[in-house]
């Protein structure tokens, strides 16, 4: 089945930094998401990208689903001790079992302030 | 508007105990999904439904069994608990399959003893 690749796994920054995760994957996504999780809380979707190429932005963060629709990036500007969870990317496709999402494994971040 | 709601929140069990855990949702929602979370393993889906009286498997459906009797509501079954299934578990809806923003519940951790 498809999988993504996440990266990186984890990551410690001081708070005020910015942060960069990617996730790339094998085949191609017509939608890409990126979710948060909270500790001891379901993931929340953060931004949603529809189109190959497309770059939105939520507040602080920033996402761009790429060219080749097999990848995107996830950037937090300015980060602050909120920030601190789990990352994850999401790829889904269209019609039948391809509208599930497959999730990366997820990037941990954390912030120290 | 409770969103997803999931029990119990915490599950401790013996090996080849059977029990329940329930995933209800009050926003009239037709696709419902169960993924299992483990460290370093992202999310992984194990079963679905995109409506009453439809279910399907997904990536890890071994040893767990669903039904959906009512939009509202879908259980997953745990038949004869393993340790290999201890893990936090998520139900999540959306308003159809392909559907963005999937809503998450809270969880539910499960440890199989």
């Amino acid at each position: 089945g498809q999988q993504l690749n996440q990266s990186p796994q984890s990551m410690f920054i001081q708070e005020g930094e910015d942060v960069s995760m990617n996730c790339t994957s094998s085949s191609i996504f017509n939608t890409w998401l990126w979710y948060k999780q909270d500790p001891g809380e379901g993931p929340v979707l953060l931004i949603a990208l529809y189109k190959a190429g497309e770059l939105t932005s939520n507040g602080r963060l920033t996402a761009q689903f790429g060219i080749t629709r097999k990848d995107s990036f996830l950037n937090i500007s300015a980060s602050i001790p909120s920030d601190v969870g789990i990352y994850f990317c999401a790829g889904q496709n269209y019609g039948g079992s391809q509208g599930n999402l497959i999730f990366g494994k997820g990037t941990k971040l954390s912030v120290k302030p | 508007n409770a969103g997803v709601t999931q029990t119990p929140k915490f599950q401790v069990l013996k090996t080849g105990q059977s029990m329940t855990l329930q995933c209800a949702q009050d926003m009239n929602h037709e696709y419902m999904s169960w993924y299992r979370q483990d460290p370093g393993m992202g999310l992984r889906l194990i079963h679905y439904s995109v409506g009453a009286g439809i279910t399907d498997q997904g990536e890890v459906p071994n040893g767990y069994n669903v039904s959906r009797s009512t939009t509202e509501d879908f259980p997953l079954r745990l038949l004869s608990a393993a340790p290999s299934q201890t893990s936090v578990y998520f139900c999540a809806s959306s308003p159809s399959l392909g559907a963005l923003g999937y809503t998450f519940g809270s969880g539910t951790r499960l440890t199989v003893v």
